[in-house]
């Protein structure tokens, strides 16, 4: 099955500073890469994705480069704001006409200090 | 107000002891799922729903069940929890893209 690595585990930077977290994945075939952020305490919420036809997508301050030779897909934050403090979860998965299971990474713990 | 609805969100039980999360979807989506989230660990797949009656293991299945008799109910099944079983539980459901997640159940078996 799909195996999907997540690096850094943890990840700490100042305000106003970039953030980037890595995942990679096993499965060729996988073609539907989306993020989730979790705030304490509260549910995981899709914040982008991007599919396979796709190299970069941007949603004002986040964005998501995806590499399918390499089986990488990155997310980066610019300008970050305390808010933006929580996990952070990759997820790969084989979109199918009805649905889909996603492969989650084990999620990176972003804190950003005033 | 579209919305995964989870109950309980909180459980303390003892081993051994029957119990079922119900999870509710009033989006009519098709796809349903469950996840277990520990420490260190993510989000860990269950069990999945394609359909109505359409049900299948996911990553982790061991000691848990579910069923999907209508298309907005997927309750999880635990007929003889473990301590082990000791978890943070969602819900999950989707159409096309997006998975909109429960609230989440904390469960506690000692």
């Amino acid at each position: 099955g799909e195996n999907v690595e997540q690096h850094p585990s943890t990840l700490s930077v100042q305000e106003g500073d970039s953030a980037v977290i890595k995942c990679t994945y096993s499965d060729s075939a996988s073609n539907y890469f989306p993020w989730y952020k979790q705030e304490l305490g509260k549910r995981p919420q899709l914040i982008i994705d991007i599919r396979s036809n796709v190299g970069e997508k941007k949603d004002q301050r986040i964005a998501v480069t995806l590499n399918k030779t390499a089986k990488h897909f990155s997310l980066h934050i610019t300008e970050t704001q305390p808010e933006d403090s929580a996990v952070y979860f990759c997820a790969a998965s084989i979109k199918g006409f009805d649905g889909y299971a996603l492969n989650f990474g084990k999620g990176t713990s972003l804190l950003v200090t005033p | 107000e579209a919305q995964v609805t989870q109950n309980p969100r909180y459980l303390i039980t003892v081993t051994g002891k029957k119990l079922t999360v119900t999870c509710s979807q009033n989006m009519n989506h098709e796809y349903m799922s469950w996840y277990r989230q520990d420490p260190g660990l993510g989000l860990r797949q269950i069990y999945y729903s394609m359909n109505v009656e359409v049900t299948d293991k996911g990553d982790v299945p061991e000691g848990y069940k579910v069923s999907r008799k209508e298309k907005r109910n997927f309750p999880l099944i635990l007929e003889s929890p473990s301590p082990n079983q000791t978890s943070l539980y969602f819900c999950a459901s989707s159409y096309a893209d997006e998975q909109y997640f429960g609230p989440g159940t904390r469960l506690t078996v000692t």
